[in-house]
């Protein structure tokens, strides 16, 4: 299994909505990370998971909350978001999160959040 | 952490034409990679690159690494429809994928 699967593709929150984004990897990857993308831009770093533990906290908001229950899953816990956090939500994983991995990363399809 | 410049922002190119996008660090990178995004998709990874002055081809793609390794290339030879997309370059600032703002590349039939 050479794919990282996220859930759900799509998610409509209201700003006093709880929801959770999930993310699995089958590859024995042991990083995995966060991204959020708004259109016509680059992926920007939220969070790094190395070897099930936090490792980067790129000054995300506390509004979103992540989780890494064992090494094949990520989640990404959400509550009380703001229209401007809605965006593409990307999960990746690759072999280490330090030495550098002559097959990259692995991203997921990503979840597309609207916050109304 | 560490940037990467990417230019140039957009390039709209007939089909059969030769595309080349650019990345440039300030400081030496250890390794670049390169990733591809389709509209409405997400980042593939289609390379890295870790040699000073390394060259590295995939068909019709040449990608090459600077000899100081603070930047590099994706060169395109004779596009296609299919390689619309926006092209990533990415530098590790020694913890996670830190990515330039990406070239989109849109090709006229």
């Amino acid at each position: 299994d050479t794919e990282v699967t996220q859930t759900p593709k799509h998610l409509v929150m209201g700003m006093t909505n709880k929801k959770s984004l999930k993310c699995e990897q089958h590859m024995g990857h042991r990083a995995m990370y966060w991204y959020k993308q708004k259109a016509k831009k680059p992926p920007e770093l939220m969070f790094v998971y190395s070897y099930e533990k936090l490792s980067i906290n790129e000054s995300v908001p506390s509004r979103f909350s992540p989780e890494c229950p064992n090494s094949s899953l990520l989640n990404l816990h959400l509550h009380a978001l703001q229209p401007e956090d809605s965006a593409l939500y990307l999960c990746a994983s690759s072999q280490d999160q330090f030495r550098a991995d002559r097959d990259g990363y692995t991203f997921g399809s990503g979840t597309r959040l609207t916050v109304v | 952490g560490q940037q990467v410049m990417q230019i140039p922002q957009y390039q709209h190119v007939q089909e059969g034409e030769d595309f080349t996008t650019y990345c440039n660090s300030s400081t030496t990178l250890s390794n670049i990679q390169w990733y591809k995004q389709r509209p409405g998709g997400h980042p593939v990874f289609l390379i890295q690159l870790v040699k000073s002055g390394e060259v590295k081809k995939q068909k019709r793609l040449t990608f090459q690494f600077g000899e100081a390794k603070k930047n590099s290339s994706l060169h395109i030879t004779a596009t296609q429809t299919t390689d619309v997309g926006t092209y990533f370059c990415a530098g590790p600032p020694g913890y996670a994928l830190n990515f330039g703002k990406g070239t989109s590349l849109l090709v006229t039939p």
